[in-house]
């Protein structure tokens, strides 16, 4: 079964500070992609980043980026220059490529940025 | 605008009176996808869908039915709600979720009493 976990419920970062959300995910297979998706309060969900697991580089969007360790199954997303429009669940999702189209979300962080 | 559209954004119903939640794509995707998500559970996989008449079971189908006649449309159906199954529910729709991931539509937030 594949599943992924994101251990910090909550969080809060002051505003123009730098914040990092983890998770870890388990699966047996090699290929695979991994997303970080953002909902605020309007319940929009939003593509924030995405990285292929055969990537050794980390992908980057402007201010989000990802620090992703393969070995120990790790995807974290660090946003820096936090904004209050940062304010919303984050939720970190995974797929495995070829396996049809099932994807894998975890829990969900919620982070709120302090003016 | 390309869009993802559900409809309605929020319903109330009562146990056993069958439902469809619409959704509807303009962007010529070939994946679509029904997702339910509740308060510490983030969101399963209910159906998902790779072409028209093609749909597989996500993690949670047992009481929902899905339809893919026309590659725009995916309707979920619900034939009879049960309580357990109020949630908020979103469509999303991908050329290929790998590569792209999904887009989402807005939400639909059912009530069952």
């Amino acid at each position: 079964a594949q599943t992924v976990t994101q251990s910090q419920p909550e969080m809060s970062v002051q505003e123009a500070e730098t914040v990092t959300l983890s998770c870890t995910y388990d699966t047996s297979e090699n290929n695979y992609y991994l997303f970080w998706y953002k909902q605020p309060p309007s319940r929009q969900m939003i593509l924030v980043i995405r990285q292929e697991a055969y990537k050794q580089q980390n992908a980057t969007e402007n201010r989000f980026s990802v620090n992703f360790q393969k070995a120990a199954k790790s995807f974290s997303l660090k946003i820096s220059d936090s904004q209050l429009g940062d304010t919303a669940m984050y939720f970190c999702a995974f797929m495995i490529k070829g396996a049809g189209n099932q994807f894998y979300f975890g829990t969900g962080t919620s982070l709120t940025v302090i003016p | 605008e390309a869009q993802v559209t559900q409809n309605p954004r929020y319903l109330i119903t009562v146990t056993g009176k069958k439902l469809t939640v619409t959704c509807s794509q303009n962007m010529n995707h070939e994946y679509m996808s029904w997702y339910r998500q509740d308060p510490g559970l983030g969101l399963r996989q209910i159906y998902y869908s790779m072409n028209v008449e093609v749909t597989d079971k996500g993690d949670v189908p047992e009481g929902y039915k899905v339809s893919r006649k026309e590659k725009r449309n995916f309707p979920l159906i619900l034939e009879s709600p049960s309580p357990n199954q109020t949630s908020l529910y979103f469509c999303a729709s991908s050329p290929h979720p790998g590569n792209y991931g999904y887009t989402f539509g807005s939400g639909t937030r059912l009530t069952v009493v």
